[in-house]
């Protein structure tokens, strides 16, 4: 069985700041792992994605998350957080379908 | 480019009405399909997924069907609703299992 954690249902950072939102992960079989992000009201929109090779993953509006096996996490950040990053943020794995965790709601403060 | 709609955007429905979401994709051929729902405060289920037309798979056992009448054509279904199928319906593609999923702008559904 896959699944995934993440750790803090709200976060929020100052603008400029840097921004970590966490996830660990379970699975049984190397795993694919997924970042997305979800603007009110919207779909999801895919930030990054890992699928074995480097295990720091570089995607768009600069975030970054990186592969640590040992610690069974895949934590996103991004060095300096703007207004329009608040949102909310999904981890997910992949093994059929995406099994995703509970989401954390990012609020940036001016 | 591929694209997904989805439709209705907003819908409310009383308690025991029936359901029919669409979801349609474009500019890809023989897609996975996949409708998960987000309850409010939720993370998101998965619902049904389909490799196929004609092919569906059930996660959850619950009110809802799930039909792929064409290869990119996704119905999600109820005969009679009850207040918690309330939600945020998102139907999403993929080229395969295990490869990045895209999803499409939704359906609210609110049921009184």
């Amino acid at each position: 069985a896959q699944s995934v954690t993440q750790l803090g249902s709200h976060v929020s950072v100052s603008e400029g700041a840097l921004v970590l939102l966490r996830c660990n992960y379970s699975s049984s079989v190397p795993p694919y792992l997924f970042w997305y992000v979800q603007y009110p009201n919207q779909g999801l929109q895919l930030l990054l994605k890992y699928t074995s090779a480097a295990t720091l993953v570089k995607g768009i509006n600069g975030f970054e998350a990186e592969f640590k096996k040992s610690e069974t996490s895949f934590h996103l950040t991004k060095p300096s957080a703007h207004m329009s990053d608040a949102a909310e943020y999904f981890c997910a794995v992949s093994r059929r379908a995406l099994t995703f965790g509970s989401g954390t709601r990012l609020q940036v403060q001016p | 480019s591929q694209t997904i709609h989805q439709w209705p955007a907003t819908l409310v429905q009383p308690v025991g009405s029936p359901l029919s979401l669409e979801c349609t994709v474009e500019g890809t051929s023989n897609p996975n399909l996949y409708w998960y729902r987000q309850a409010a405060g939720r993370g998101l289920q998965l619902l049904f997924y389909s490799v196929g037309i004609g092919q569906i798979s059930s996660e959850v056992p619950q009110n809802l069907s799930a039909s792929r009448p064409q290869d990119r054509q996704f119905i999600l279904s109820s005969k009679k609703l009850l207040l918690s199928d309330s939600g945020f319906y998102l139907c999403a593609w993929s080229g395969s299992e295990r490869e990045t999923q895209y999803f499409g702008p939704g359906t609210r559904l609110l049921v009184l």
